[in-house]
């Protein structure tokens, strides 16, 4: 079966860096996604990777390893508007994303 | 823009009703989708959509029917509500899906639906 998997809940510091792994078995790969999604709100985008290597927007970098089947998202400068879960997925051979469960993130003062 | 709008965004039924939730977008894009957010879940895929006149079953497609009369619409029908159908549902669009593009996906604000 297809599976991606995110720890449940992290917590950090205002200003410190937090990395969120993301690690997947999948019906072959056509690319990784990162949202974003705040409290009773939509998920908005984030970061795509395609190939392995790093991937930096601002505050927000995504890595990617192929062959490990595995990903983070690293956020540096935590901010308090950062608290969100984030979500994970990849899509699969048939082009069809593989949503994780999600990684609610908790950012303390 | 608009965007993705979806109505209503909160919605509670009795078991056995039907009811259709409305998805329109302004962005000219051919992907359109339903999704249902379940505690402890990743995203599940109810239909899709790949142009006017084409739909597909997703992941979870039991007890929902879809229709794609346009491009800018995708309504997603409950036929006979029970409790398990009660789920936040989102609604998302993007350019494509295949390719070597990001073909990212915007969504609606989602739908609280409650099935008492």
């Amino acid at each position: 079966g297809q599976n991606i998997d995110q720890p449940t809940e992290m917590t950090a510091t205002e200003g410190a860096i937090v990395q969120i792994n993301c690690t997947y078995q999948t019906s072959g790969f056509n690319g990784l996604f990162w949202y974003q999604q705040h409290a009773g709100e939509a998920p908005t985008f984030l970061s795509y990777n395609v190939l392995d290597g790093l991937e930096e927007k601002g505050r927000f970098s995504s890595f990617l390893s192929r062959s490990k089947g595995y990903s983070y998202l690293l956020l540096k400068e935590l901010q308090m508007k950062d608290s969100a879960s984030y979500l994970c997925a990849v899509r699969d051979s048939n082009y069809q994303l593989i949503w994780g469960a999600g990684t609610k993130l908790i950012i303390k003062p | 823009n608009a965007g993705v709008t979806q109505t209503p965004k909160f919605q509670v039924l009795k078991t056995g009703q039907s009811m259709t939730l409305q998805c329109a977008q302004d962005m000219n894009h051919e992907y359109m989708s339903w999704y249902r957010q379940d505690p402890g879940m990743g995203l599940r895929l109810i239909h899709y959509s790949v142009g006017a006149g084409i739909t597909d079953q997703g992941e979870v497609p039991n007890g929902y029917n879809v229709s794609r009369s346009t491009t800018e619409d995708f309504p997603l029908r409950l036929l006979s509500a029970a409790p398990s159908q009660t789920s936040v549902y989102f609604c998302a669009s993007s350019y494509g899906t295949s390719g070597s593009g990001a073909n990212v996906l915007t969504f609606g604000a989602g739908s609280r639906l409650t099935v008492l």
